[in-house]
């Protein structure tokens, strides 16, 4: 049973150029978060989503960040036009189909590591 | 505004002995406090959690204390293994949510042979 998947594991972007970082939950899991640790600091909340729904972004910076999860396919994180303040380790975390929602039980991918040059 | 704090960085102990993690949180309302380890290269994995209702929960070798009054609570890890070292994180879900984790900075423990 595969955990949770992320690639790249490393990316590398010059200023103004497009980050695109994918996220596969845990087999099962309908419930996704991405979380982003900046150097020296504790990982933050960005957003949850189900399937097709975002559900929680308030996390988020309100530009240049999005996200989505498809019907079909991973999820996805993206950065428009990244600034050097974007460079960090994004993680992705799943939990499985909760009847009150989402769940603190949240099982971690192993981060995508981006370094804005 | 850190709403977790974790004020040692690194703590180093030798094996078969006592590893105390702690950990200082702002926000009385929080209903649940959880400890996740970290290895290099990997991401967060759950280790233990305990509801504000309770002021102990244990797990093998590991035990979680709350301390609600001093807002503080502590990790202990008995008797510590080499396998242990790795980074521990406190997290607590905020907001009013039971998802939306904010992580405390974290402690390198190191448990040497």
């Amino acid at each position: 049973n595969a955990g949770v998947m992320q690639n790249p594991r490393h990316l590398v972007r010059r200023r103004g150029q497009e980050a695109r970082l994918r996220c596969s939950p845990m087999k099962g899991h309908s419930h996704v978060y991405w979380y982003r640790q900046l150097p020296e600091e504790g990982l933050k909340f960005m957003v949850y989503l189900q399937k097709e729904n975002i559900i929680d972004e308030s996390g988020m910076p309100k530009e240049r960040f999005s996200a989505e999860f498809p019907k079909e396919g991973p999820s996805i994180l993206r950065i428009q036009q990244v600034v050097r303040g974007d460079s960090a380790a994004y993680f992705c975390a799943s939990s499985p189909p909760d009847r009150s929602g989402g769940s603190y039980e949240q099982y971690f991918g192993p981060g995508t590591r981006l370094t804005v040059t | 505004d850190q709403q977790v704090k974790q004020n040692s960085p690194s703590l180093s102990v030798q094996e078969g002995r006592i590893s105390i993690l702690n950990c200082d949180y702002t926000n009385s309302m929080f209903d649940y406090f959880l400890w996740y380890k970290k290895y290099p290269a990997e991401g967060p994995t759950f280790l233990i959690s305990i509801s504000s209702i309770k002021d102990k929960n244990e797990d093998g070798r590991f035990t979680v204390f709350l301390n609600k009054s001093a807002k503080h609570l502590s990790l202990h890890i008995v008797p510590s293994q080499p396998g242990d070292s790795a980074v521990y994180f406190c997290a607590v879900p905020w907001g009013g949510s039971n998802y939306k984790l904010t992580f405390g900075k974290g402690t390198l423990l190191t448990v040497n042979p």
